[in-house]
């Protein structure tokens, strides 16, 4: 079965600072997709950003982007000039290409300091 | 467009009640995930509707649990004879067919007394 693990369950950094978010995950599969979640205390989970494997190219997205490591299973997440809205709970997930399940690591608690 | 949308948001119940929760949809999409998140933990799948057939109920923890989208639609989890154990946030998500991305509801979050 595939496991996501975030191993840092709390991290602050400064605003307008750069901070990164580790993950990696266990999987014997070749074809998958990566995701990053924010969920802020209104519950609702918001797409961050995902990344194909079968692309080599880190994926970006304005402020946001990832270091994916393939061999090494890592996916970690930075986050640059930090905003105080980006403080929320972030969650690395996992889907298995052909599957539509996701599979959750047990998030990290980002907090900005003003 | 309207998001997902969860009902209620908030429910409090006793321990051997009988609890349905409901999920709204976006408008079109044809996949329906109900997830469950313990306090502290990732979201943990539940299960996958593809249209009006449940595709991959593997994540339900027993069968206590049951889920049903009789229109392709609105869909509706239910729990019988809960117990405290059962206390979450139950989140649903929605997808268009065969893309990645999945949309979520604000969640429900049932307690369990």
């Amino acid at each position: 079965a595939q496991t996501v693990t975030q191993s840092q369950p709390e991290m602050s950094v400064q605003e307008a600072e750069t901070v990164t978010l580790s993950c990696t995950y266990d999987t014997s599969e070749s074809d998958y997709y990566l995701f990053w979640y924010k969920q802020p205390p209104s519950r609702q989970m918001i797409l961050v950003i995902r990344q194909e494997a079968y692309k080599q190219q880190n994926a970006t997205e304005n402020r946001f982007s990832v270091n994916f490591q393939k061999a090494a299973k890592s996916f970690s997440l930075k986050i640059s000039d930090s905003q105080l809205g980006d403080a929320a709970m972030y969650f690395c997930a996992y889907r298995r290409r052909g599957a539509q399940k996701l599979v959750f690591g047990q998030g990290t608690r980002l907090t900005i300091n003003p | 467009g309207a998001g997902v949308s969860q009902t209620p948001s908030n429910k409090v119940t006793e321990k051997g009640k009988y609890v349905e929760l409901r999920c709204d949809p976006i408008s079109g999409h044809t996949a329906l995930y109900w997830y469950r998140q313990s306090l502290g933990q990732g979201p943990e799948f539940l299960i996958y509707f593809q249209g009006t057939g449940a595709a991959d109920d593997s994540g339900l923890p027993n069968d206590r649990f049951f889920a049903v989208r009789p229109e392709g639609s609105v869909s509706t989890l239910k729990i019988q004879r809960t117990e405290r154990g059962d206390s979450a946030v139950y989140l649903c998500a929605s997808s268009p067919y065969d893309t990645y991305e999945q949309f979520f509801g604000p969640g429900t979050r049932l307690t369990v007394l």
